[in-house]
């Protein structure tokens, strides 16, 4: 079984720029996270999906993030314009709601350095 | 608002020796799953252990076992036979089965494992 996909797996920019970050969730898996982990800190999730449904974005900073999930597969993540704080690994995890395990399966992150 | 607390910034064992992770929780919802997570240096996190809230029988996987104590909102992990490669981050994390199903994260503890 294939696992969660995630590119560029590194990102460097200026700040102001824009950034978007790919992510292809465990086929079949209908729940998918966004999560920002800053150096030495656990994961903060930013949004939530339930198939191309929005379930929680309570801590995405909706001035410069926004996120989509057509079709309920594949999501981008998008930050514009960036900020130095912004600096972190953007993790993309997804699951399938229910069932007996309820288990997170984890991308390998995308890790963004704004400058 | 749901909390999930690890108090040991870092740990050190011996190899071949035992260690014991600690997490506490607040929530007023009385049916949750908890986590561990790992996250290895540079790779990507993966799940170590569950445990279902309602199961009153402490989890185990091989050298992992956990100790739930649902009244105390307490989760800690133990790691016996301590080995080079569980150097790592450790995450608890906290389900909701309700509503969103949103994971929350401690903010981890590094384990550093002696030879």
């Amino acid at each position: 079984e294939a696992g969660v996909a995630q590119s560029p797996r590194y990102k460097i920019i200026e700040k102001r720029q824009s950034v978007a970050f790919w992510c292809n969730p465990i086929s079949g898996h209908a729940t998918l996270y966004w999560y920002q982990q800053i150096l030495g800190q656990g994961p903060k999730l930013l949004i939530q999906f339930q198939n191309n449904g929005v379930v929680d974005d309570s801590q995405l900073p909706k001035d410069r993030f926004s996120a989509e999930r057509l079709k309920g597969v594949d999501s981008t993540l998008k930050i514009q314009p960036a900020k130095l704080e912004d600096s972190a690994v953007y993790l993309c995890a997804s699951s399938t709601r229910g069932g007996s395990y309820n288990e997170q399966f984890f991308g390998p992150g995308t890790r963004l350095t704004v400058l | 608002a749901q909390t999930v607390t690890q108090s040991q910034p870092e740990m050190s064992v011996q190899e071949a020796e035992t260690v014991t992770l600690s997490c506490t929780y607040d929530t007023s919802e009385s049916d949750y799953y908890l986590f561990w997570y790992k996250q290895p240096p540079s790779r990507q996190m993966i799940l170590v252990i569950r445990q279902e809230a309602y199961k009153q029988q402490n989890a185990t996987e091989n050298r992992f076992s956990v100790n739930f104590q649902k009244a105390a909102k307490s989760f800690s992990l133990k790691i016996s036979d301590s080995q080079l490669g569980d150097a790592a981050m450790y995450f608890c994390a906290w389900l909701s089965l309700s509503g969103t199903y949103k994971y929350i994260f401690g903010t981890g503890t590094r384990l550093k494992v002696l030879a």
